[in-house]
């Protein structure tokens, strides 16, 4: 069973910094394409990015409202995901969600960026 | 960046059938564009429903269908049951990102 647990989240005031975490089981983490998707309180679904598997090239793509400010990475030795955030705004504000390739979904994690 | 857009409500009664679409304003959405469904009820993750265009994973419900009509791919509920009320959201691959659609709040009543 695919199983995707996401962490990171809280607090952070605005031009701060956060790095979420995405642990993955259940399948062959380096074969997959993984992406970070995040939902702002009442509004809908925004694609932020993606890690492509080493053997499709290895590289990332970002939304333009991101691009430059956040950046993906992944562990295939640990079967993780992360997602660095800096120069954050308020706007970032969101539940974000770990996927696999939007198949498979993580329960999200909050993450609040206010002063 | 594309802007993908949905219906932002429709109403289906019980039993009834329903297409929900998703249009990208770069033109026709295609194959191509790998589009998939997914639905979301208040407080949960969002569930896939349908990916590149008309495939099903084991856990969608054999009402629900992808396909492509009329230049937008769509999403087909035949037979609406109660539990089927939630928002619905479509994706669209374009060459270096993708973009969700503002989602579709479905009523069953």
């Amino acid at each position: 069973e695919v199983q995707l647990v996401e962490s990171g989240g809280g607090l952070v005031k605005p031009g701060g910094s956060l790095r979420l975490s995405c642990a993955a089981s259940g399948f062959t983490f380096s074969n997959a394409w993984m992406s970070w998707v995040r939902q702002a309180p009442g509004k809908g679904l925004e694609w932020v990015g993606r890690f492509k598997s080493k053997t499709d090239g290895g590289t990332t793509d970002y939304a333009a409202p991101v691009k430059g400010r956040f950046t993906i990475s992944r562990d295939d030795s640990k079967n993780t995901l992360s997602l660095q955030m800096n120069s954050l705004k308020t706007e970032d504000t969101a539940v974000y969600y770990c996927t696999t390739g939007c198949h498979s979904w993580g329960q999200g994690t909050l993450v609040t960026v206010s002063s | 960046q594309a802007v993908v857009t949905q219906e932002p409500s429709l109403t289906v009664s019980p039993g009834g059938t329903v297409t929900l679409t998703c249009g990208s304003s770069t033109g026709a959405v295609t194959s191509g564009h790998y589009p998939y469904w997914f639905q979301q009820k208040p407080g949960q993750a969002p569930r896939t429903l349908i990916y590149d265009t008309t495939n099903k994973h084991s856990w969608t419900p054999a009402r629900f269908s992808g396909s492509l009509l009329g230049g937008k791919a769509a999403l087909t509920l035949s037979g609406a049951q109660p539990e089927d009320e939630a928002e619905y959201y479509c994706l669209i691959s374009y060459s270096a990102a993708r973009v969700f659609g503002g989602g579709t709040k479905l009523t069953v009543l």
